[in-house]
């Protein structure tokens, strides 16, 4: 598929581990963001890479949050010591980055589940 | 105070009821609004941009529009299929990319 691509699709652990999440951008994309989907709550931004631009990682709750994207392409976003609150649906979004033009084109996103 | 409010939060509309969603902003520097569908367990899917005041963009039984303050998207003689969440956001600002969502109005299209 030409998709954005998510992985693992669910994640349960238990508060207090660490936790990866990963990233496979639409092939030619330079642009990568982070959205996090909290039940009752609108998507929120998280992070946002372009191409080898120092990241904009205003988004991010707290520093137990951490992203990184290796080589222009995929992605990881790292969560230590998690807590209960960082439960939601964690979802990855590309585009071309063509200024206003831009349309971002979203995977199908990780739910993970802190106990 | 919300940047981005869309209602009603749900909907039900038995098949062929046309209706509108609205999604109302309060952002300065609008530089585009979107409007996604998303499916449970899926992630949103682009189906409209809209740039300024007046413009309207139509696929298949929906239409969106914009005014200064607020987004339409109607929705004509809906079917099962056109269940979903629907999200509506703004980029605004110099210079940002990144999109402010709403929470999304939830449409149920009864047969």
């Amino acid at each position: 598929g030409a998709g954005v691509s998510q992985s693992p699709s669910n994640k349960v652990t238990e508060k207090g581990k660490d936790v990866e999440l990963r990233c496979d951008p639409i092939s030619g994309h330079t642009a990568l963001y982070w959205y996090r989907q909290s039940l009752g709550q609108g998507l929120e931004f998280l992070i946002y890479f372009q191409g080898n631009s120092a990241p904009d990682k205003s988004g991010l709750p707290s520093d137990r949050f951490s992203a990184e994207r290796t080589g222009g392409s995929v992605s990881t976003l790292t969560i230590q010591r998690t807590q209960q609150e960082d439960s939601a649906v964690y979802l990855c979004a590309s585009s071309l980055d063509r200024g206003r033009e831009d349309e971002q084109f979203f995977g199908p996103g990780t739910r993970l589940t802190v106990l | 105070e919300d940047q981005v409010t869309q209602s009603p939060e749900a909907l039900r509309l038995q098949e062929g009821e046309s209706s509108s969603l609205n999604c109302s902003y309060t952002v300065s520097g609008l530089r585009g609004l979107f409007w996604y569908r998303q499916d449970p367990g899926k992630g949103p899917e682009f189906l409209f941009t809209l740039y300024s005041a007046g413009e309207e963009k139509e696929k298949e039984r929906l239409k969106a529009t914009l005014t200064k303050k607020e987004s339409f998207l109607h929705i004509t003689a809906p079917k099962p299929e056109d269940s979903a969440t629907y999200l509506c956001a703004v980029r605004f600002g110099a210079g940002s990319y990144q999109l402010t969502f709403g929470k999304g109005t939830k449409l149920s299209v009864i047969p």
